[in-house]
């Protein structure tokens, strides 16, 4: 049963666009949503977070939203640099005694052209 | 942010056989968390490791395979038993910050059992 689910296996974009990135999650128990970055031979780096009592957080190019009825957040990368090409996994925990369980999507490969 | 180092970077192993990956965070912290990914899947956690006391184990993992040390606040060590190739993946030690939607990993542990 996969709860957190990201249906694009890969995104490629312009440089200088927007890059958006989605993810839906089944579980309604979960509290607090995380996006992480991932470079091959790395581990994830941290990214952004939001709770579920909030429906955008924002932090420099990076903006994460939660639509809370339709069990869906979404990642925008404004503007999109070369630099940002990686693997990106949403993230979520039901917080609580779940603190620092998190339950991973299978992840975006996101790729930025010049 | 979190500092963490895992050692070893990478090994590569022979079936049957036993490794040892340590962590050590820059910082005390009151639980430490161990994941894995296996090639091409996302990241599963398999245990969370408290100071003082054994180590919670998820569904599907057990003690006997996967056993952990956590002797301080900064320091944990999984031990992946009588390997098989099956347990080839990278594998990822975790800490939390400031509360559940900060939470921080290491570089990995690569690890290949031929």
């Amino acid at each position: 049963d996969q709860q957190v689910k990201q249906n694009s296996p890969s995104l490629s974009v312009q440089e200088g666009r927007i890059s958006i990135l989605n993810c839906d999650y089944t579980n309604s128990m979960f509290d607090y949503f995380l996006w992480y970055k991932k470079y091959p031979a790395e581990g994830p780096t941290f990214l952004i977070s939001i709770s579920s009592i909030k429906d955008k957080n924002e932090d420099g190019r990076f903006t994460v939203f939660l639509n809370k009825s339709a069990k869906h957040l979404s990642l925008h990368i404004v503007p999109s640099q070369p630099g940002d090409s990686a693997v990106y996994f949403c993230a979520a925990n039901a917080g609580g005694t779940s603190y620092g369980k998190l339950t991973f999507g299978q992840g975006t490969i996101l790729t930025v052209h010049p | 942010s979190a500092v963490i180092s895992q050692k070893p970077s990478r090994d590569i192993c022979q079936r049957g056989t036993s490794l040892t990956i340590q962590c050590q965070v820059d910082s005390q912290v009151t639980m430490m968390f161990w994941y894995r990914q296996q090639p091409g899947q996302s990241l599963t956690l398999i245990a969370t490791a408290n100071q003082g006391s054994e180590a919670t184990y998820e569904s599907g993992f057990v003690i006997d395979k996967f056993p952990i040390s956590r002797p301080n606040l900064t320091f944990s060590t999984l031990t992946v038993s009588n390997m098989s190739p099956e347990d080839s993946s990278i594998y990822l030690c975790s800490v939390g910050r400031v509360g559940p939607d900060t939470q921080y990993f290491g570089p990995g542990t690569r690890l290949t059992v031929l």
